[in-house]
């Protein structure tokens, strides 16, 4: 069985300019988080998707992050503009709904 | 809200050595949790959960962790670990209620020196 992939594995950016990550979930998982973890911290959920909806974004900043899933698969999660404190590791997982996440190897964004 | 606090930022020990890494939780209904395990440039594994059920929960790799709910404790043990055990280790809980949403606490560096 296929992992959740990601794409790209590493992004450099200067502050200011637009970056977007991209996830494929595991095939079957309606649900769908994005993650960022600060260096040195544990992961902090950004926003939750089950099929194409939003369960949770509230802890999104949503001035500058997007995120969407069209028809309920892929995904992608824009900043606009991006700030030196967006510098970290992006991760998406998938799950069945209530069941284990399944985690992708994450993008790490340094933002100079 | 729940939340989860990982007693230790970072443990060294030696090769064949005992460890322990402790986590507690706070959460005002009832949990899940999760012990998952990350490796350099990696994305998380999961090591072990606890659903419900017996409290002494078996994982991967020879660990095991203990679910004490009056101490609102999920600690993980090893009782003799490898060098390839090093990796930071995180500690989640979820509820019934959070649609498996994962709050993670901050993280243990475990180092396992030869």
């Amino acid at each position: 069985e296929a992992g959740v992939a990601q794409s790209p594995r590493y992004k450099i950016i200067e502050k200011r300019q637009s970056v977007a990550f991209w996830c494929n979930p595991i095939s079957g998982h309606a649900t769908l988080y994005w993650y960022q973890q600060i260096l040195g911290q544990g992961p902090k959920l950004l926003i939750q998707f089950q099929n194409n909806g939003v369960v949770d974004d509230s802890q999104l900043p949503k001035d500058r992050f997007s995120a969407e899933r069209l028809k309920g698969v892929d995904s992608t999660l824009k900043i606009q503009p991006a700030k030196l404190e967006d510098s970290a590791v992006y991760l998406c997982a998938s799950s069945i709904w209530g069941h284990e996440q399944f985690f992708g190897p994450g993008t790490r964004l340094t933002v100079l | 809200a729940q939340s989860v606090t990982q007693l230790d930022s970072q443990v060294p020990v030696f090769e064949e050595a005992p460890v322990e890494l402790r986590c507690n939780y706070s959460s005002s209904v009832s949990v899940y949790l999760f012990w998952y395990v990350q490796y350099p440039n990696q994305g998380l594994q999961l090591l072990l959960k606890y659903l419900s059920g017996s409290t002494l929960v078996k994982g991967i790799n020879g660990f095991e962790a203990e679910f004490n709910k009056s101490q609102t404790s999920f600690h993980l043990r090893k009782p003799s670990v490898h060098i390839s055990d090093t990796a930071e280790y995180f500690c989640a809980v979820s509820t019934k209620t959070s649609g498996s949403r994962l709050t993670f606490g901050e993280g243990t560096q475990l180092t396992v020196n030869p």
